[in-house]
């Protein structure tokens, strides 16, 4: 089944400690992005890749990392920098950046 | 750039038929998306709507596009406790992005 999934689906942390989100697609989309939903908001995009190797900040950057060093796999990281990481961390892909977006089931982080 | 606005919440009982609002500023837009996020969950693609198209309906749901007043709207017909969710407009304007709109909440009272 092709198809985005994201591990883990809950993630507990304790405060002022990395942590690395997966987001893995084998639909050969070139285009993924990460997008941070808190309670009872939209969307607001992190970061977003158009190709490997490739990729650009989003309207909340901030405190965040990414890689894309292979076409399926697009980690984010949350690092200590980010002042309230407990959020709802959506991951999604597209066959060009402009193309329909399809999205992963998510990761509750929470930080304690 | 883009913006995208839809109201916050909606509440209909069920049976009746729900209409979900979204309006966006570009009128050079492409394509228009409606997406559903359960409790819980990542965003389900629903439908969406080609900008030189004025309707689309796909079973119980149907797509209205006002271009002239850049008007989206997204009507669920015999809407049941399971349409219970959060619903997103999406934007495409060429060469760029998608834009979403903050999303509506829609509640279904059996």
């Amino acid at each position: 089944d092709g198809g985005i999934t994201q591990s883990p689906k809950y993630l507990f942390r304790k405060e002022g400690q990395n942590v690395t989100l997966s987001c893995e697609q084998n639909l050969n989309h070139d285009a993924m992005y990460w997008y941070r939903q808190d309670p009872g908001q939209g969307l607001r995009l992190i970061y977003y890749s158009q190709i490997v190797n490739d990729f650009q900040k989003g309207d909340i950057a901030e405190g965040y990392s990414v890689s894309r060093e292979k076409k399926e796999s697009f980690p984010l990281t949350v690092t200590s920098a980010q002042k309230n990481p407990t959020a709802f961390y959506l991951c999604a892909s597209s066959i060009g950046s402009g193309d329909t977006q399809y999205f992963g089931p998510g990761t509750r982080l929470t930080v304690l | 750039g883009e913006d995208v606005e839809q109201s916050l919440f909606l509440s209909v009982r069920e049976g009746d038929s729900s209409v979900i609002n979204c309006t966006y500023t570009d009128s050079s837009s492409t394509y228009l998306y409606w997406y559903k996020q359960e409790p819980g969950a990542g965003l389900q693609l629903l439908t969406y709507i080609f900008s030189n198209m004025d309707m689309k309906q796909d079973q119980r749901l149907t797509v209205l596009l006002n271009k002239k007043d850049k008007h989206l709207s997204l009507r669920i017909a015999d809407t049941q406790t399971g349409d219970s969710a959060i619903y997103f407009c999406a934007v495409h304007v060429a060469g760029n992005m998608l834009t979403f709109g903050g999303g509506t909440r829609l509640m279904v009272k059996p």
